[in-house]
C-alpha cells in the first residue's frame, strides 16, 4: 500500500517549456487535490477534484491545468512554464471532499524553472 | 480566501523544554487540523478538532480549539528533537477546501 505517489520527484524546465506532473493513490479515495508550497506562504490549492469527472479551481489556478484521468489518478500540466512556478508540488487525496477528512499528502516534486 | 494566522514563525527551543504554537483567524472555522512536515517529505496529519473549547492529547501533544471555533493552541510538553519540523494548522469554512496557514518551524536542539 503506497499510498500517494508522485513523479518525477525533481524537475528543472526552462521557461515556456511544458510538462505534466503525475499523481496516484492506491486508496480508494474519491477527492484529490495540487498545492503549492512556497518559502513564507505556506501551501496554496491549485486545484482539486471532489470526485471522479470533476475539477475545480483552488485558490491559485493561473498557468496551469488538471485531469483526473480516473479514481486513482490526479495530473497537473504547465503548458508554459514560468519562473513564478518554481516550487514544490504536493498531491494529496482524501476519502471524501469533507474537510474533517484526513488529507493524505505525498511526497512531493521539486520544480525549478529557469 | 480566509486568512489564518500562525506564530510564532520560527522557534528554536533546547530538549525538554515546552512551547506552544498558535492559529487564528477572525473567522469561525467548521473544522481545523494540525499537520506536521520533515524536511523533503508531505505534510501528516496529527489531529482534527471540530467542536468549541475540545482539547485533544497526542502523547506529549496537547491541542486546544477554543471556544468560539477562530482559533486553536498546539502545546508540546518536554519537547525532543524527533519533534522538529513544520507545524501547519488548516481550517475549513465552506466545507471541504482546506486553507492552510504558512506553518511553525520548530526546532528542538538536544
Amino acid at each position: 500500500n503506497a499510498g500517494v505517489t508522485q513523479t518525477p520527484k525533481f524537475q528543472v524546465l526552462k521557461t515556456g517549456q511544458s510538462m505534466t506532473l503525475q499523481c496516484a493513490q492506491d486508496m480508494n479515495h474519491n477527492s484529490m487535490y495540487w498545492y503549492r508550497q512556497d518559502p513564507g506562504m505556506g501551501l496554496r490549492l491549485i486545484y482539486y477534484s471532489a470526485s471522479e469527472g470533476t475539477t475545480d479551481k483552488g485558490e491559485v489556478p493561473n498557468g496551469y491545468n488538471v485531469s483526473r484521468l480516473n479514481k486513482r489518478e490526479f495530473s497537473l500540466r504547465l503548458e508554459s512554464a514560468a519562473p513564478s512556478q518554481t516550487s514544490v508540488y504536493f498531491c494529496a487525496s482524501s476519502e471524501d471532499q469533507l474537510s474533517s477528512y484526513e488529507q493524505y499528502f505525498g511526497p512531493g516534486t521539486r520544480l525549478t524553472v529557469t | 480566501t480566509q486568512l489564518l494566522e500562525q506564530s510564532p514563525q520560527f522557534l528554536s527551543i533546547q530538549e525538554g523544554e515546552n512551547l506552544t504554537v498558535y492559529c487564528n483567524s477572525s473567522s469561525v472555522f467548521s473544522s481545523l487540523q494540525w499537520y506536521r512536515q520533515e524536511p523533503g517529505e508531505g505534510p501528516v496529519l496529527l489531529v482534527t478538532v471540530v467542536t468549541g473549547g475540545e482539547v485533544k492529547k497526542l502523547k506529549r501533544l496537547t491541542f486546544q480549539f477554543g471556544d468560539a471555533r477562530k482559533d486553536s493552541s498546539l502545546h508540546i510538553t518536554a519537547a525532543q528533537p524527533g519533534d522538529t519540523g513544520l507545524y501547519l494548522c488548516a481550517g475549513a469554512w465552506s466545507g471541504y477546501a482546506l486553507n492552510f496557514g504558512k506553518g511553525t518551524s520548530l526546532l528542538v536542539t538536544p
